[in-house]
């Protein structure tokens, strides 16, 4: 069964750093997400994205975020510089169309020390 | 904010019957999912209701009134394996950003 992939699992990186986590979303899939999940605490919506551009965003995906498809299988998220409040499990998902169920990977569990 | 509010906590007994409910402003979704979610894991999807009435998968089934901002997840002969987190999800009525509830824990007993 085709399935979203999140490398690496955990990742945990110093704060101030640059981090980069990669997902390969379902190859037949057109939309593209990046949730997060503090621990203990809701999913939160961070962005999506369409067409090779993003399509909507939260409030906490400020410009330290960023989101980039740098070729036909890779979708990435880009945290300029990391702060200890964006230690979270970091969720990517995908869906074949809008306004359809989303696949979620396994998640990059980031720790900012 | 537009709120997702579903109960933190639920126990039940091997093979018996759980409903979860979830409420919502019914002004700010257009389309109800659950998901399922182990400790540590992803959310794994189990159902999306867009209109009024009772969707039913095999030993789940979630039902949606649009009007009362309601729906709820019905897990039928609960097995030791079910004991997970069942998270509510609102779909925006423009866009397709998925805002989740807080999730209930189930606990299954033998």
């Amino acid at each position: 069964e085709p399935e979203v992939t999140q490398t690496p699992s955990h990742q945990v990186t110093q704060m101030g750093q640059e981090v980069i986590l990669r997902c390969v979303p379902i190859s037949n899939h057109l939309y593209f997400y990046w949730y997060r999940q503090i621990l203990g605490q809701k999913v939160e919506f961070l962005v999506s994205f369409y067409n090779n551009e993003i399509s909507e965003k939260s409030e906490i995906f400020d410009d330290q975020f960023s989101v980039e498809r740098p070729d036909g299988s890779n979708f990435t998220l880009k945290i300029r510089s990391t702060k200890l409040e964006d230690s979270a499990m970091y969720f990517c998902a995908s869906s074949e169309a809008g306004r359809r169920e989303a696949f979620f990977g396994q998640g990059t569990r980031l720790t900012v020390v | 904010g537009q709120n997702i509010d579903q109960p933190t906590e639920m126990t039940a007994t091997e093979g018996a019957i759980v409903q979860i409910n979830c409420t919502y402003q019914t002004s700010g979704f257009n389309g109800l999912f659950w998901y399922q979610q182990h400790a540590g894991e992803a959310p794994t999807f189990l159902s999306y209701n867009v209109l009024d009435g009772l969707e039913e998968k095999g030993r789940f089934s979630s039902f949606l009134s649009r009007s009362k901002g309601y729906s709820y997840l019905l897990l039928k002969e609960l097995q030791m394996k079910d004991s997970a987190s069942y998270l509510c999800a609102g779909l925006a009525a423009a866009g397709n950003k998925l805002t989740f509830g807080g999730g209930t824990r189930v606990l299954v007993k033998p």
